[in-house]
């Protein structure tokens, strides 16, 4: 199975800071099949960036993906205080289907 | 309102038996794919089982294969997790969660999740 890594592990950082998370898989990731989520606590996840790079619905223009084959990258261009919470990513291109361990985006 | 509640959560002994279940509203539940992700806080989100929109398929993570089942009713827009013999590691909060595109297994809506502890 593809093992995703997520670094950092903790980003502290200022409202309107940029923030830009990494995802690292351990094999290619087929068709860009990649996924980003938002989780805040005691919430679902909820789904943000799909395929890699296109917004889901609602998702604010400020969020972007990037990335194809092993190395994906969320950025948020002005950081808003309802950002902060934990990002995962998610590779749905080969079964089965395997989750980052997170990144913590805190409140510097 | 488009949303998943799930339901059954609860302590049990390790080799016992639970079932889930998680009612979806706001959204034609027929026409989609469904799954269940659990989430420890040792493992992550972890991907259980996924079944097909008119439940004639379905898939399992290795380390459920042969005790879990997972099934729906899509006359009462119910997804069921069937858990048998259960393990301490299986304990996590169990969340439903919509496919988002046919054969494409990433979700687009969850529920807020049922939390199973086993333990004795």
């Amino acid at each position: 199975e593809i093992v995703l890594t997520q670094s950092p592990g903790t980003l502290s950082l200022s409202p309107g800071e940029r923030a830009t998370l990494s995802c690292r898989a351990s094999q290619s990731v087929s068709s860009s099949y990649l996924v980003w989520y938002q989780q805040k606590p005691g919430q679902a996840p909820r789904l943000l960036i799909y395929a890699a790079s296109s917004r889901a619905t609602g998702i604010p223009d400020r969020f972007s993906g990037s990335g194809s084959g092993t190395d994906f990258t969320l950025t948020i261009s002005r950081l808003d205080p309802e950002d902060f919470a934990v990002y995962y990513c998610q590779q749905y291109g080969s079964s089965p289907p395997t989750f980052g361990q997170g990144t913590k985006v805190e409140i510097k | 309102e488009v949303r998943l509640l799930e339901s059954g959560g609860d302590l049990v002994q390790p080799g016992g038996s639970l079932r889930l279940s998680c009612a979806a509203s706001g959204f034609s539940f027929s026409n989609h794919g469904m799954s269940w992700v659990r989430q420890s806080p040792g493992k992550g989100l972890e991907w259980v089982s996924s079944i097909s929109s008119n439940g004639g398929l379905t898939y399992y993570a290795d380390c459920v294969k042969g005790r879990f089942t997972t099934s729906r009713d899509n006359s009462k827009n119910t997804l069921y997790l069937q858990m048998n013999s259960l393990r301490a590691e299986d304990t996590a909060v169990y969340y439903c969660a919509k496919i988002a595109v046919i054969a494409q297994w990433y979700f687009d809506l969850w529920g807020r999740g049922t939390l199973v502890t086993v333990s004795s």
